[in-house]
């Protein structure tokens, strides 16, 4: 069964370095998201990426953040200068274009670390 | 914007007996109610999901209800066994094109005593 897949699965950075955060949706997917899970509290929306241009983004996504496609398969968020408060797990996720309600099926999540 | 509470934090059954996850939302432009569980390790599993024109859905040992006019829906899980040990979100989304993001509830942890 198809899956998305994320890398690294931890990533521990000084405040301050920037961090990129890979994800590979499923191959026939055109949405993708990013989520955020701090410790102990709720999964938050970040960002959602459609036909190349972001669609929607939470007030969390700041001109620190960025996403991107650079190719075909991979889907990218980038700190530019990650703060402490960055610590979380981040989920990427993807769906498919069966209409506007679809499953988002979610990665394995990435664990940032920012000391 | 959205807020969605889920209650209870954590749950402890009995093996064979039934759980039940409540979750309430605010906003009424909202109509697709997704239930998601997370094994550790792992990310969000989607396990059912109910859209705004039905009531009740079910799959199996799992089923969701939903009241439109409370503002609440409901996952059920009968006959639990310990695999369903996990954590259990709940989610809110309205139809938007391009967007559809999801607001979580705050998780229930699920305890399935053998």
């Amino acid at each position: 069964e198809p899956e998305v897949t994320q890398t690294p699965s931890h990533q521990v950075t000084q405040m301050g370095q920037e961090v990129i955060l890979r994800c590979v949706p499923i191959s026939n997917h055109l949405y993708f998201y990013w989520y955020r899970q701090i410790l102990g509290q709720k999964v938050e929306f970040l960002v959602s990426f459609y036909n190349n241009e972001i669609s929607e983004k939470s007030e969390i996504f700041d001109d620190q953040f960025s996403v991107e496609r650079p190719d075909g398969s991979n889907f990218t968020l980038k700190i530019r200068s990650t703060k402490l408060e960055d610590s979380a797990m981040y989920f990427c996720a993807s769906r498919g274009d069966r209409g506007l309600i679809d499953t988002q099926y979610f990665g394995p999540g990435t664990r940032l670390t920012v000391l | 914007g959205e807020n969605v509470e889920q209650h209870p934090s954590t749950l402890s059954v009995q093996e064979g007996d039934s759980a039940v996850i409540k979750c309430t939302y605010s906003d009424s432009a909202s109509n697709y109610f997704p239930w998601y569980k997370q094994e550790l390790g792992k990310g969000p599993q989607l396990i059912i999901d109910i859209r705004s024109n039905v009531g009740e859905k079910k799959d199996q040992r799992i089923a969701v209800t939903l009241n439109k006019t409370a503002k609440h829906f409901s996952l059920h899980i009968t006959e639990t066994q310990p695999e369903d040990s996990a954590v259990y979100f709940c989610a809110a989304s309205t139809i938007k094109a391009a967007g559809n993001k999801l607001t979580f509830g705050g998780g229930t942890r699920v305890l399935v005593k053998p």
